[in-house]
């Protein structure tokens, strides 16, 4: 599976947009960005994954470039219970297999 | 409601007495896996089954053993713990590339 670069933390003002950028520019065809979070000591939990279209859904939007070599989550109206680490892997359909990074520290300020 | 459920949520033992970390799930899920999560090290996969009586080593599989007799189940067995397997440990059921996991199992042992 391609390997991500993400940031190691970022700061969001609580009602604000968040932006998590991720880099995966060896990605393949057939690799799916899939993108989890992990609020502190809790498990991972799946927010969204996409191939190559735009993604949406009640907990955030998933914008893939039209290369496919980055992607960004989207949080809208981030809030403090969103403070957590976020993690972005690609991974081929079929392959079970997730290796999670460093992922980023996202931290939600009032 | 759907979850992967795992117990203990703590545990304190001593070296060498053997442990069992049960893991659950209701979800119907062929794919189970055991993760552990150490600081500056992130998750690494421990184990792994894609189905009933089919399962294969992860990444750091020394010193644990686990088995898959029925499809709900895959507990993780310590035969003689030591020490360096003090760890966060998380079990996880997969459908597709989503991977729903337990809440965690905090494990010291002295």
């Amino acid at each position: 599976d391609a390997k991500t670069t993400q940031p190691t933390s970022m700061d969001c003002a609580e009602g604000r947009a968040a932006n998590l950028p991720c880099n995966h520019s060896t990605i393949s065809g057939n690799e799916y960005v899939y993108w989890y979070r992990q609020i502190h000591s809790q498990g991972p939990q799946y927010i969204i994954h996409g191939l190559k279209n735009n993604e949406t859904n009640e907990m955030a939007s998933l914008i893939i470039t039209e290369d496919r070599k980055s992607s960004t989550l989207i949080l809208p109206h981030a809030t403090l219970r969103d403070t957590a680490v976020y993690y972005c892997i690609v991974r081929v359909e079929g392959n079970y297999k997730l290796t999670f990074g460093k992922g980023t520290l996202l931290t939600v300020n009032p | 409601e759907a979850q992967v459920t795992q117990n203990p949520r703590y545990l304190i033992t001593v070296t060498g007495k053997k442990l069992t970390v049960t893991c659950s799930q209701n979800m119907n899920h062929e794919y189970m896996s055991w993760y552990r999560q150490d600081p500056g090290l992130g998750l690494r996969q421990i184990y792994y089954s894609m189905n009933v009586e089919v399962t294969d080593k992860g990444d750091v599989p020394e010193g644990y053993k686990v088995s898959r007799k029925e499809k709900r189940n895959f507990p993780l067995i310590l035969e003689s713990p030591s020490p360096n397997q003090t760890s966060l440990y998380f079990c996880a059921s997969s459908f597709g590339g989503k991977l729903f996991f337990g809440s965690g199992t905090q494990l010291s042992v002295l």
